[in-house]
């Protein structure tokens, strides 16, 4: 079965850094979304995207956050100066339109 | 604005038997999905089951059913014969229409359901 794959497992950044997450959504898909989940606390939508422009955002998702879907497999989401809140597990998720989302297995952005 | 409430943090079922997961929701739309994900330690989120609104009779996966109330907007996991791959925080999560056809799931705190031997 076809697989939503996120790069790296985990991340350890220095606070103030930028960091880029990596995604490969199912090639078939046509939506597609960045969750976040702070540790012991529940997933929080941060932005969905389709046809190459963003649907739409989160009050989470501010000028540090950016979305971006560089050739016809990946899609990236960018922060451009972490902060510690940052810290959390980032969930890429991918859908064909009114199907479930298809989760990939999460990357643990640990800022320090 | 739509919100899904789990109003158990934690449940604890011996395995062999049958736990209820519970959860309720709000919102103003009348066509609309929910979702019960499980999220073992490993942290992957993993969908169970699904149940769309318009559909009357309740879902059911294997061992996993729900009981759907809409008028109620009650949305409970019944799960069966439980396993010990089972423990895992198990999260109801509701799906809302974006703009231009896309989606986003609105997820409760969830429950931590332990299976003991």
């Amino acid at each position: 079965e076809p697989e939503v794959t996120q790069t790296p497992s985990h991340q350890v950044t220095q606070m103030g850094q930028e960091v880029i997450l990596r995604c490969v959504p199912i090639s078939n898909h046509l939506y597609f979304y960045w969750y976040r989940q702070i540790l012991g606390q529940k997933v929080e939508f941060l932005v969905s995207f389709y046809n190459n422009e963003i649907s739409e955002k989160s009050e989470i998702f501010d000028d540090q956050f950016s979305v971006e879907r560089p050739d016809g497999s990946n899609f990236t989401l960018k922060i451009r100066s972490t902060k510690l809140e940052d810290s959390a597990m980032y969930f890429c998720a991918s859908t064909q339109g009114y199907q479930p989302q298809h989760f990939g297995d999460g990357t643990r952005l640990s800022i320090l | 604005a739509q919100t899904v409430t789990q109003s158990q943090p934690e449940m604890s079922v011996q395995e062999a038997e049958t736990v209820t997961l519970s959860c309720t929701y709000d919102t103003s739309e009348n066509n609309y999905y929910l979702f019960w994900y499980k999220q073992p330690p490993s942290r992957q989120m993993i969908l169970v089951i699904r149940q769309e609104a318009y559909k009357q009779q309740n879902a059911t996966e294997n061992r996993f059913s729900v009981n759907f109330q809409k008028a109620a907007k009650s949305f409970s996991l019944k799960i069966s014969d439980s396993q010990l791959g089972d423990t895992a925080m198990y999260f109801c999560a509701f799906m809302t229409h974006l703009q231009g056809g896309s989606e986003k799931l609105v997820f409760g705190k969830g429950t931590k359901l332990t299976v003991n031997p």
